[in-house]
């Protein structure tokens, strides 16, 4: 199993531009997350989905769009990027509350 | 607002010694509470959970122990060692809810030799 799989692993967009996190998970799970990390801010969700067609807000969801049209894939749409948005970006899935598990991350700059 | 309160923000401790972080929530919306470890580069990785009906949970070197009534729950690292060197992350799952985890934001420990 290749687990959570994150791509691309680094991006530099522009101010306006838009672009696409891919996530995608090999275990079957259900429960699929979009995490951004901060320096000092520690994880904060974005987007969750606890099933195909199903996606909820987090605590940070303004400027990310998300949609889950298969139990693999679970892509981060920022529409028009802003420097606020510069940060680590994680997605992560789980099949129960007892593991939750983290792909590699994207570190995203927005100039 | 900030639910789950972690402290310290890094920790600096001597191998062998006990390292401690301390966790605190805000609400009895949460069900369970995950400890995550985390290395530079890499993703947050499940280190120990516990139950709110559980007051310890002991996992090799690392224990949970959790205080109910307080709401405060915290993780000891027993005889550290160089290699625990890394951020530890606390967190609570809300109750109900499969896909809404919510993290302390986080401690640096650094294990001296």
């Amino acid at each position: 199993n290749a687990g959570v799989t994150q791509t691309p692993k680094f991006q530099v967009l522009k101010t306006g531009q838009s672009m696409t996190l891919q996530c995608a998970q090999d275990m079957n799970h259900e429960y699929m997350s979009w995490y951004r990390q901060d320096p000092g801010m520690g994880l904060r969700l974005i987007h969750y989905s606890v099933g195909a067609g199903i996606t909820d807000q987090g605590e940070v969801p303004n400027g990310y769009n998300v949609s889950r049209s298969t139990t693999e894939d679970f892509p981060l749409r920022l529409l028009s990027a802003a420097p606020s948005q510069t940060s680590v970006y994680f997605c992560a899935s789980s099949y129960s509350k007892n593991e939750q598990f983290f792909g590699p991350g994207t570190r995203l700059t927005v100039l | 607002q900030q639910q789950v309160k972690q402290s310290p923000q890094s920790l600096i401790v001597q191998k062998g010694g006990i390292s401690i972080i301390n966790c605190a929530y805000e609400n009895t919306a949460f069900d369970y509470f995950p400890w995550y470890q985390q290395f530079p580069g890499k993703g947050p990785a499940l280190l120990i959970a516990i139950r709110p009906d559980v007051s310890e949970k002991k996992e090799g070197r690392f224990t949970i122990s959790f205080n109910k009534s307080a709401k405060q729950f915290s993780l000891h690292i027993m005889d550290s060692q160089p290699g625990d060197s890394a951020t530890y992350f606390c967190a609570a799952w809300r109750k109900g809810s499969q896909g809404n985890l919510i993290f302390g934001k986080g401690t640096k420990l650094s294990v001296k030799p």
